[in-house]
């Protein structure tokens, strides 16, 4: 099993939809948790950390359940720009700096 | 947020040529710097966590002898691509965490792309 799952998709979705997306990670002792953002051919960017009461940066809402194991993000009112594929992150089994990333889970907002 | 670059942007190599990237903080200090390797439709996956001053610790199946890894200073690390071979073609990320951030957030530099032929 993967440390982080991700649906790959891609999804297309229309302007100003609502989109979310799902991740599940193995290691219960993960401790911090990060959504990214990638476009194509360039480097990841953090588009927000993710905490356990959940958190709200504009359109963008994180969500996190720790019983689950599972992380959500939320996108509304999308724009063309927030295509790219988003990337869901926690720090490695044993803690630390190091992170792990999931495959990623591609979006396409279209007209 | 804080900056970090990495020099050359693209590389076209021949096969068992030597490459060195490197990643520099621009406007913070790095402790821990570290080296990721893409390839296409994959996720980022870690090679190394460079350390200033000691040794870098390499993960599971990454050749320390041929990824070479020298963190001379806070702001600088670089890795060096040994006798490269067409299978080493792939975008290759550092990051750093600053000192001064949170304890898990971490920097990206904008990758090199090594094409070996």
């Amino acid at each position: 099993r993967k440390e982080v799952e991700q649906d790959p998709g891609p999804f297309n979705v229309p302007e100003g939809a609502t989109v979310a997306f799902n991740c599940t990670y193995s290691n219960s002792a993960s401790q911090s948790f990060f959504w990214y953002r990638q476009d194509c051919r360039k480097e990841p960017k953090l588009l927000m950390s993710v905490y356990s009461s959940g958190n709200e940066d504009g359109r963008f809402t994180a969500q996190l359940n720790r019983a689950s194991q599972y992380i959500s993000l939320l996108i509304r009112d999308s724009k063309l720009s927030d295509s790219a594929t988003y990337l869901c992150v926690v720090n490695r089994r044993g803690g630390g700096n190091k992170l792990t990333f999931g495959t990623g889970t591609q979006l396409k907002v279209e007209l | 947020g804080a900056v970090v670059s990495q020099h050359p942007s693209w590389v076209i190599c021949k096969s068992g040529t030597s490459v060195k990237i490197e990643c520099r903080s621009l406007d913070f200090q790095a402790t821990t710097m570290f080296w990721y390797r893409q390839f296409p439709k994959q996720s980022l996956m870690l090679m190394a966590t460079s350390n200033e001053g000691s040794k870098a610790t390499y993960e599971q199946g990454v050749e320390k002898d041929k990824f070479l890894i020298n963190h001379a200073s806070l702001t600088l690390s670089t890795l060096t691509v040994t006798s490269a071979h067409p299978e080493d073609s792939s975008f290759y990320i550092c990051s750093a965490r600053n000192l001064a951030g949170g304890a898990y957030e971490q920097y990206f530099g904008p990758g090199t792309r090594l094409t070996v032929t």
